[in-house]
């Protein structure tokens, strides 16, 4: 089976800078992916680690250590509209599966 | 750009009754497409994996009979809640994947808002 976690929630003011980290057990390992959720609407791709180390994109940063199952989310420059839910999810090794965390609720306060 | 549209974006339908949801690539061809259901303030769980022109592999614990999902091109897949439940109200969400590869960017459509009453 797999499982991830995550913080439930995550409070931070605008401007500031926010991790949001990510631990995973899987079977097996085919990357690690970050959505962003506003409510009511669909989820965003935000960021995908296959390899250990630091993707950036913007504002956002993602790090992957897959000796250590764990990887986080960084946000830069807060913004009010970065107030979201964030999951991680990662990709069954053996198959085509999705499995996401349980989601992290930023709240970007002003 | 990679979009994916639902339809319908929300339902309100009695209980017995059956209800079909359609999730489209617009502008890609999805060989794997995906089937999520979203319980208010919970992650998204997987329900099935739909690949084009062959049966869908559903996940453990969800009822293949109950949600009918059809893959029929590379473009639409299809799923339908038969006989529907107040608990089977919930936020229902696609995804499409573009092409094969080790990239594991999905697309996802803006879901479906079902109620039973």
């Amino acid at each position: 089976g797999q499982s991830l976690e995550q913080p439930s929630e995550v409070t931070a003011v605008e401007g500031a800078i926010v991790q949001i980290n990510c631990t995973y057990q899987t079977s097996g390992f085919y990357g690690l992916s970050w959505y962003q959720q506003h409510d009511g609407g669909a989820p965003t791709f935000l960021s995908y680690n296959a390899l250990d180390g630091l993707e950036e994109t913007g504002r956002f940063s993602s790090f992957l250590s897959r000796s250590d199952s764990y990887g986080y989310l960084l946000l830069q420059e807060l913004q009010m509209k970065d107030s979201a839910s964030y999951f991680c999810a990662v990709r069954d090794n053996y198959g085509q599966n999705f499995v996401f965390g349980p989601g992290t609720r930023l709240s970007v306060l002003p | 750009g990679a979009v994916v549209s639902q339809h319908p974006s929300w339902v309100i339908c009695k209980s017995g009754t059956s209800v079909k949801i359609e999730c489209r690539s617009l502008d890609f061809q999805a060989t794997t497409m995906f089937w999520y259901r979203q319980f208010p303030k919970q992650s998204l769980m997987l329900m099935a994996t739909s690949n084009e022109g062959s049966k869908a592999t559903y996940e453990q614990g969800v009822e293949k009979d109950k949600f009918l999902i059809n893959h029929a091109s590379l473009t639409l897949s299809t799923l339908t809640v038969t006989s529907a439940h107040p608990e089977d109200s919930s936020f229902y969400i696609c995804s499409a994947q573009k092409g094969g590869g080790t990239y594991n960017e999905q697309f996802f459509g803006p879901g479906t808002r079902l109620t039973v009453l």
